[in-house]
This record gives C-alpha cells, structure tokens and sequence, in this order.
C-alpha cells in the first residue's frame, strides 16, 4: 500500500537553529508531494508543493524542501527558524495512479521553537 | 472567495445521537474530502466525492455517511454516534490533482 513516512514526530529547536524535516513516501510512479502546516488551533495550509522541474522549491515563510527521486523523499529545511513556526507539520503525497486526486498525508511532525 | 467552510465549530454529543457535519465551498472544485484527524494520527480519510452524485469511502467510513447533490456541498453524516468518533474532522476541496483546500474544522466529542 502506498505511505508516507515522516521520521520524526516531535522536534524541539531553539529560535535560529536550522530545520529539516524527514519525508519518504513508498510509490514509485508519477507523483505531487506537498507540505502542510498547521497552526495551534488552525486548519491545514499549504506550504508549499511539487509537481515537477526544479527539484528544489521554495515556499512560504522562507521553506523550502528538495526532492530527491531516487530517495523518494521529500525533506522540508528552513535555515533559521522563528518562534512563529511553532506548528505541525505534514507530508502529502498523491500518487498518479489515482487518477491525481487522492491524497495521501504522513502522520505528521510538531515543531516547537523555544524562544 | 470565502474558500471552504465548515458548521458547527464544536459539538459534544450524546453516544447514539446522531449529526449531520456541513460543509461547502465556493470555488467549483470537483473533488471534496472528509478527514477526521486524531492527536499523532495525522489525518484519516473518511469519504470523498469526485463530483456531484458520486462518492467513495476512504480508510475509515465505518459509522459515517455523505451525500453529494451539488458541486458545493458534502455533508457527513454521524449516526449512531460512539466515543470513537470523538475527534477533529476537517473538509477539504480540491481542483484536480493539485493542493487541497481545507475548512476550518469541526471538534466533535462524544459523551
């Protein structure tokens, strides 16, 4: 069955520490990765996303995560990080053979940021 | 736009009661989900709707049925509610194998 792995499920870091997140996602087809965040108290945003081109992508608040293909994996990295991104954080994935438009979501990572 | 909305905010019910969950969006999206969403669990999916008049069930439909007569609207519907079902859920919409758009949620509890 198709999943989505994300390495850690808690992650404490002090304001300007550098940030990445794990992503491994088990399809080996045509896919669009996406990141997520969620915010204390708030719904699910979209970070940023892949679809194809520059394996590199930049996103908002200053993320950016880099896919690797031979990896299958999608890490989200932010250099320096801010109180503010005290949230959780998800990997998405939705695979071409679903006809694009099932989305398959990792367990999620919470981000804590001391200030 | 006001994207995708979702009533009530809260709710606590009684186990065996039954709801109705609403929710609708404005921008024309074919494709609606249904999550619920439970500490460390990520999300799950429930149901999803490719398009008026069709719906499929995702991992977890037990207890839980929708409708789809307009693009707009997705109902969930719990009966027979059970202290299981106590959780976030979350609506989603989507274009079309690209980013979903998501309601702000409805915290459900059963008692």
């Amino acid at each position: 069955a198709q999943s989505v792995s994300q390495h850690n499920h808690h992650v404490i870091l002090s304001e300007a520490a550098s940030l990445e997140l794990g992503c491994n996602y088990s399809y080996g087809g045509t896919v669009n990765l996406f990141w997520y965040v969620q915010y204390p108290g708030q719904h699910l945003q979209l970070l940023l996303k892949y679809f194809s081109g520059d394996p590199l992508v930049k996103g908002i608040k200053g993320f950016e995560a880099e896919f690797i293909k031979s990896k299958f994996s999608f890490n989200l990295r932010k250099p320096s990080v801010q109180w503010s991104d005290t949230a959780e954080y998800f990997c998405a994935v939705c695979p071409g053979n679903t006809g694009g438009f099932k989305t398959i979501f990792g367990a999620g990572t919470r981000l804590f940021v001391k200030a | 736009n006001a994207g995708v909305t979702q009533t009530p905010k809260f709710r606590i019910l009684k186990i065996g009661q039954s709801m109705t969950l609403q929710c609708t969006q404005d921008m024309n999206h074919n494709y609606m989900y249904w999550y619920r969403q439970d500490p460390g669990m990520g999300l799950k999916l429930i149901y999803y709707s490719v398009g008026a008049g069709i719906t499929d069930k995702g991992e977890v439909p037990n207890g839980y049925n929708v409708s789809r007569s307009t693009t707009e609207d997705f109902p969930l519907r719990l009966e027979l509610a059970a202290p299981s079902q106590t959780s976030v859920y979350f609506c989603a919409s989507m274009a079309g194998y690209n980013e979903q758009f998501f309601g702000p949620g409805t915290r459900l509890t059963v008692l």
